[in-house]
């Protein structure tokens, strides 16, 4: 398994400005994920952020509202941009692992709520 | 196209009681099974796996078949806590190391003493 933290673990935010949330892992890792939990719902897959190339995005997600960075194989960056209450949701990041790169495991997530 | 369908919750039950949450997928090729665990407050545990027709994963008393005959992936405990009050998740993995999770809806878990 991995230790994942991200940070920060919660924010109220207002609507028009940006945060970046940050995750960090134990280990060095090939490929981190993104994914989005609205309130009551299920996860939502944003990007996938491989280090040394760009982000790949899922059909919704674009760049310019969720850059993403991925600078080395422990540590990588979403940025929510231009918030409205809309984003209000959890930010969970993810890294694959197990032998046949076929499990992932979870940060705790980040609580972000616009007003 | 992949998805994964899981029974509605909420889903009460006493200490002790047994528990089966229903989950079948839709998928093409052999996916990986999941079943994620949430709770209060927290992020998601992988609590149980299965790669291949006729696996079970366990885990925590927790486990669960893989029916390719059926396509599903039935959460089983043959006697819940009031700790495993929570929210569990089950998905399916695909394209192996490139592919990605797909979740099911969730199913909220109460336990009471």
């Amino acid at each position: 398994s991995a230790v994942i933290s991200q940070k920060p673990s919660r924010d109220i935010c207002q609507r028009g400005t940006s945060l970046t949330i940050q995750c960090q892992v134990d280990s060095q890792v090939t490929m981190m994920f993104w994914y989005r939990q609205q309130p009551g719902q299920s996860l939502t897959l944003i990007a996938t952020a491989n280090q040394g190339s760009e982000a790949t995005y899922e059909s919704g997600f674009v760049i310019d509202k969720f850059p993403i960075s991925r600078p080395n194989l422990t540590f990588s960056t979403l940025t929510v941009s231009n918030m409205s209450p809309e984003d209000s949701s959890i930010y969970l990041c993810s890294v694959e692992l197990g032998v046949r790169g076929n499990e992932q495991y979870f940060g705790p997530g980040t609580r972000l709520t616009v007003t | 196209g992949n998805s994964v369908t899981q029974m509605e919750g909420p889903v009460t039950l006493s200490e002790e009681a047994f528990l089966t949450i229903n989950c079948t997928y839709t998928a093409t090729g052999y996916p990986s099974l999941f079943w994620y665990v949430q709770y209060p407050g927290e992020g998601l545990q992988l609590l149980l796996k299965a790669t291949k027709a006729d696996d079970k994963g366990s885990n925590k008393g927790f486990e669960a078949t893989y029916r390719k005959e059926t396509t599903s992936f039935h959460l089983e405990k043959g006697s819940v806590q009031v700790s495993d009050s929570a929210v569990y998740f089950c998905a399916l993995m695909w394209g192996g190391s490139q592919g990605n999770l797909i979740f099911g809806k969730g199913t909220k878990l109460s336990v009471k003493p």
